[in-house]
C-alpha cells in the first residue's frame, strides 16, 4: 500500500521556467510533509517542509503548497536552474508518539532542467 | 549544523559475511535514529528505528536477527548486516532526530552506504 505517491516519474523543464512537482497521500494521519532532493549514491538533502496547519510555506525559490482536503501537496521551484536537476522525493510523517520522525517516502520524480 | 555522518560510503563483501555500517550525529545528540534502505530506482523504505539505550523497533517484514542495530550513545547508531546475501545489496541510509527539536526541522540524513554482496 503506497501511502505517498508521486505519479510523475520524470519532469523536464527549461531553465528559468517553473518546475511543479506533485505528491499525493492517502493516510489522513500524516501531519508533516517534507521535500528532499537526492543524487544517486548520496543521502537525501532537505529542501522544505510544511505542517498540516499551514497551506503554504516558502523558502527562496522553493514553495510548498498543501491541500489537505485533496491530500495533495506540490513543490514549486521558480526559477528553475540546471543545478536543480536531481531526483525529488516527497515524504510524510505522522508526528508524535511512536511514529515521530518516521518518514514515508514517495517514489521520487526525476527533474531535468535544460539550459 | 545538524550533520549526520555515515561510514563506510561503499562496501563490498562476500556472501555469508557480516558488515557494520556506522551512523554518527556530528554536532548534535540524537536519541532516535532511523535506518532506511533504497533499492535501485525505488523509494526509500524505513527499516527500523534505533533508540538510544533500548532495543530497536523494526518495520514489518524486516528481519531483526539479520539487521542488528545498536544505539549505544547519543551520537552513534550502528547497523550490522549479518550473513549477507546478494539480495541484501542495496543503498542504506540513516537519519537522526536531535534531542532538542526545532520546528520545521528536516530530519537530516547521512550520505548513505552502498553495500554490494558478491
Amino acid at each position: 500500500d503506497q501511502q505517498v505517491k508521486q505519479n510523475s516519474p520524470s519532469l523536464s523543464v527549461q531553465e528559468g521556467r517553473i518546475s511543479i512537482l506533485n505528491c499525493d497521500y492517502t493516510n489522513s494521519m500524516f501531519d508533516y510533509f517534507l521535500w528532499y532532493k537526492k543524487y544517486p549514491a548520496e543521502g537525501p538533502t532537505f529542501l522544505i517542509s510544511i505542517s498540516s496547519i499551514k497551506d503554504k510555506n516558502e523558502d527562496g525559490r522553493f514553495t510548498v503548497f498543501l491541500n489537505k482536503s485533496a491530500k495533495h501537496l506540490s513543490l514549486h521551484i521558480v526559477p528553475s536552474q540546471p543545478g536543480d536537476s536531481a531526483v525529488y522525493f516527497c515524504a510524510a510523517s505522522r508526528g508524535g508518539g511512536t511514529s515521530y520522525g518516521k518518514l514515508t517516502f514517495g517514489q521520487g520524480t526525476i527533474l531535468t532542467v535544460h539550459p | 549544523g545538524a550533520v549526520v555522518s555515515q561510514h563506510p560510503s561503499r562496501v563490498i563483501c562476500k556472501s555469508g559475511t557480516s558488515v557494520k555500517i556506522e551512523c554518527r550525529s556530528l554536532d548534535f545528540q540524537a536519541t532516535t535514529m532511523f535506518w532506511y534502505r533504497q533499492f535501485p530506482k525505488q523509494s526509500l523504505m524505513l527499516m527500523a528505528t534505533s533508540n538510544e539505550g533500548s532495543k530497536a523497533t523494526y518495520e514489518q517484514g524486516v528481519e531483526k536477527d539479520k539487521f542488528l542495530i545498536n544505539h549505544a550513545s547519543l551520537t552513534l547508531s550502528t547497523l550490522t548486516v549479518t550473513s549477507a546475501h546478494p539480495e541484501d545489496s542495496s543503498f542504506y541510509i540513516c537519519s537522526a532526530i536531535p534531542v532538542l527539536v526545532r520546528t520545521n526541522y528536516g530530519y537530516t540524513f547521512g550520505s548513505g552506504t552502498r553495500l554490494t554482496v558478491v
